[in-house]
């Protein structure tokens, strides 16, 4: 069963670059990696998705290796308005292909400090 | 489009009563989900639907039910509420071409206490 690993908290300061880890050791090889950012008491939002090597939008940039085990989540020159929650969601199956799951990870707590 | 809407905001239940938490969706997806998110913790998925009429149990199914008869609705209904049960509860949909990892579009929120 694939798992995901992140950590839990980062600090970071306004216009700094901040990299976010996700491990996803069994991550099934059809699957897309997909990063959320949730605000308190909202829903979470997308962010970002890829499936291998790199993928740039205008918030974000996320960097998978070749072997897939994890992904990082890029945020360039973060701002106070950056201080949030991000999930690295992925998915997952049995050895048929069954039982499908969806993986979420604890979520990683970044405080950007002025 | 409102997007994903969520009802009610907040409820406090008395253990063993029984509520419906509604979410209906107007982008015509085909994907609906209900997540709990217990304080400081991540999302963990309680049903899911592929489509009217089509429901499937997540990671914590237990202690609720759904129903799909609708493309919008996507009802979730505890029977027997206990105070495990106490959480935020998030509904969301999505078009489905990637299984769920596609975007999915999430709906404010329910808070729920259970005393």
């Amino acid at each position: 069963l694939a798992k995901t690993t992140q950590p839990i908290s980062m600090d970071s300061y306004e216009g700094q670059e901040v990299n976010i880890t996700c491990s996803h050791n069994n991550i099934a090889t059809n699957d897309y990696i997909t990063w959320y950012q949730q605000f308190p008491s909202q829903g979470p939002r997308f962010i970002i998705q890829g499936y291998k090597t790199k993928v740039t939008n205008e918030v974000a940039s996320l960097f998978i290796p070749a072997d897939r085990k994890s992904s990082t989540l890029s945020l360039p020159r973060v701002s106070l308005s950056d201080t949030a929650v991000y999930y690295c969601l992925v998915g997952d199956t049995d050895n048929a292909g069954n039982n499908r799951k969806l993986i979420w990870g604890l979520g990683t707590s970044l405080a950007v400090n002025p | 489009n409102a997007g994903v809407t969520q009802t009610p905001k907040f409820r406090i239940l008395k253990i063993g009563q029984s509520m419906t938490l509604q979410c209906t969706q107007d982008m015509n997806h085909n994907y609906m989900y209900w997540y709990r998110q217990d304080p400081g913790m991540g999302l963990k998925l309680i049903y899911y639907s592929v489509g009217a009429g089509i429901t499937d149990k997540g990671e914590v199914p237990n202690g609720y039910n759904v129903s799909r008869s609708t493309t919008e609705d996507f009802p979730l209904r505890l029977e027997l509420a206990a105070p495990s049960q106490t959480s935020v509860y998030f509904c969301a949909s999505s078009y489905g071409q990637r299984g769920g990892l596609e975007t999915q579009y999430f709906g404010p929120g329910t808070r729920l206490l259970v005393l």
